[in-house]
């Protein structure tokens, strides 16, 4: 079982629409969660992370985590073309060291 | 916010020789960098955790001897791929973090690397 696993893609949504992505864990000493969005050629940049149980909101992205669950999920709120790109889940482990997922690739179509 | 600053962007080398890639925070002290490599369409590996003044921890399967890294100061570390071989084409990344908890870890811009 992989440590980090995310929703299989490619996802393809229509401007203004909510993309949601998710992620699985399996390891319970994961810490924090990190997404990232990394366009074609490019370093990951980042989205935002959190490490509390809940939501986090950030302007149009909302990141949800829930240990019990083992569940992380980035949720973009009115996608524009310009989010299209593959997003990274990451969770941190101990020795910060961090575990990406293999991405999922997300178009918006205008 | 923190910034990871990584060099060069491309190289392009023959197969046996060796090449330095350069990682400097910019605006803060970064006592730990992490390297990473990723192939085509794959996600990113952790390579090693670089330590400042200490060795490097290789994560397993990383050859020590082939990729060797040294974190001589707070703001910079280098890997330097020795004798390369086109399997080692890849793009490889740097990454640190500013202060511990409350921040995230930044990347650098990333290093193409092509051994022909």
């Amino acid at each position: 079982q992989k440590e980090v696993e995310q929703n299989s893609g490619p996802l393809s949504v229509p401007e203004g629409a909510i993309a949601s992505l998710n992620c699985t864990y399996s390891d319970r000493g994961s810490q924090s969660f990190f997404w990232y969005r990394q366009y074609s050629g490019k370093s990951p940049e980042l989205i935002m992370f959190i490490y509390s149980n809940g939501d986090k909101e950030d302007g149009r992205f909302t990141a949800q985590l829930n240990k019990a669950s083992q569940y992380v999920s980035l949720l973009i709120r009115d996608s524009q073309p310009s989010d299209s790109a593959t997003y990274l889940c990451a969770g941190e482990t101990s020795g910060s060291r961090l575990t990406f997922g293999e991405g999922t690739q997300l178009t918006v179509n205008p | 916010g923190a910034v990871v600053s990584q060099h060069p962007s491309w190289v392009i080398c023959k197969s046996g020789t060796s090449v330095k890639i350069e990682c400097r925070s910019l605006d803060f002290q970064a006592t730990t960098m992490f390297w990473y490599r990723q192939f085509p369409k794959q996600s990113l590996m952790l390579m090693a955790t670089s330590n400042e003044g200490s060795k490097a921890t290789y994560e397993q399967g990383v050859e020590k001897d082939k990729f060797l890294i040294n974190h001589a100061s707070l703001t910079l570390s280098t890997l330097t791929v020795t004798s390369a071989h086109p399997e080692d084409s890849s793009f490889y990344i740097c990454s640190a973090r500013e202060g511990q908890v409350n921040y995230g870890y930044t990347f650098g811009s990333g290093t193409r690397l092509t051994v022909v």
